[in-house]
């Protein structure tokens, strides 16, 4: 079963900031959070990962609570191709463990 | 980054008959493969783990006759759909992580395009 819960859906005003919540109350500790997107038909892209500090990259930033039984990705200024379905995984950084997707969430950006 | 690549991205093909899809990771090795089913407006299913040079590790409840996995290099795997039926129409989606390289460091898990698969 997939170790995470996210809202099933979400709209946010283009231009401003998406945050959108994960729970992960019972990943380990040795488990990142990682962080991927899904467009129409498409296969997920990868949007960013954590295990314990806060992350930022060009696309997202990643907030993690200390005590890392949730996180949050914001998405600092939403656009209409932002508009995804949203996963947050918890897993291994290692080349086998297996990655489980729950339901994700679904953004929908709004003009 | 990294890249993987599935091929073909979609097929049409008649009942009975048996369909092979194939991905490719591009520019790093990857000892392990994931393949995912993803039916209309569901998540991701993971179906099986596909390990170089050894038998594929197959969820609960996907039948490994019926979805034959080859992991024959490391930077090849093959998923085929033996007599498919029209309830196997769906769109199937290959991961990698690595073992070196820019994937190997990460954990990070990318995606082929996916293959969507009809059947007639």
């Amino acid at each position: 079963d997939a170790k995470t819960t996210q809202p099933p859906s979400m709209d946010c005003a283009e231009g401003r900031a998406a945050n959108l919540p994960c729970n992960h109350s019972t990943i380990s500790g040795n488990e990142y959070v990682y962080w991927y997107r899904q467009i129409h038909s498409q296969g997920p892209q990868y949007i960013i990962h954590g295990l314990k500090n806060n992350e930022t990259n060009e696309m997202a930033s990643l907030i993690i609570t200390e005590d890392r039984k949730s996180s949050t990705l914001i998405l600092p200024h939403a656009t209409l191709r932002d508009t995804a379905v949203y996963y947050c995984i918890g897993a291994l950084k290692t080349s086998y463990d297996k990655v489980i997707f729950g339901p994700g969430t679904s953004l929908s950006v709004i003009p | 980054g990294a890249v993987v690549s599935q091929h073909p991205s979609w097929v049409i093909c008649k009942s009975g008959t048996s369909v092979k899809i194939e991905c490719r990771s591009l520019d790093f090795q990857a000892t392990t493969m994931f393949w995912y089913r993803q039916f209309p407006k569901q998540s991701l299913m993971l179906m099986a783990t596909s390990n170089e040079g050894s038998k594929a590790t197959y969820e609960q409840g996907v039948e490994k006759d019926k979805f034959l996995i080859n992991h024959a290099s490391l930077t090849l795997s093959t998923l085929t759909v033996t007599s498919a039926h029209p309830e196997d129409s769906s769109f199937y989606i290959c991961s990698a992580r690595g073992i070196s390289g820019l994937a190997g460091i990460t954990g990070e898990l990318f995606f082929g395009e996916g293959s969507r698969l009809t059947v007639l």
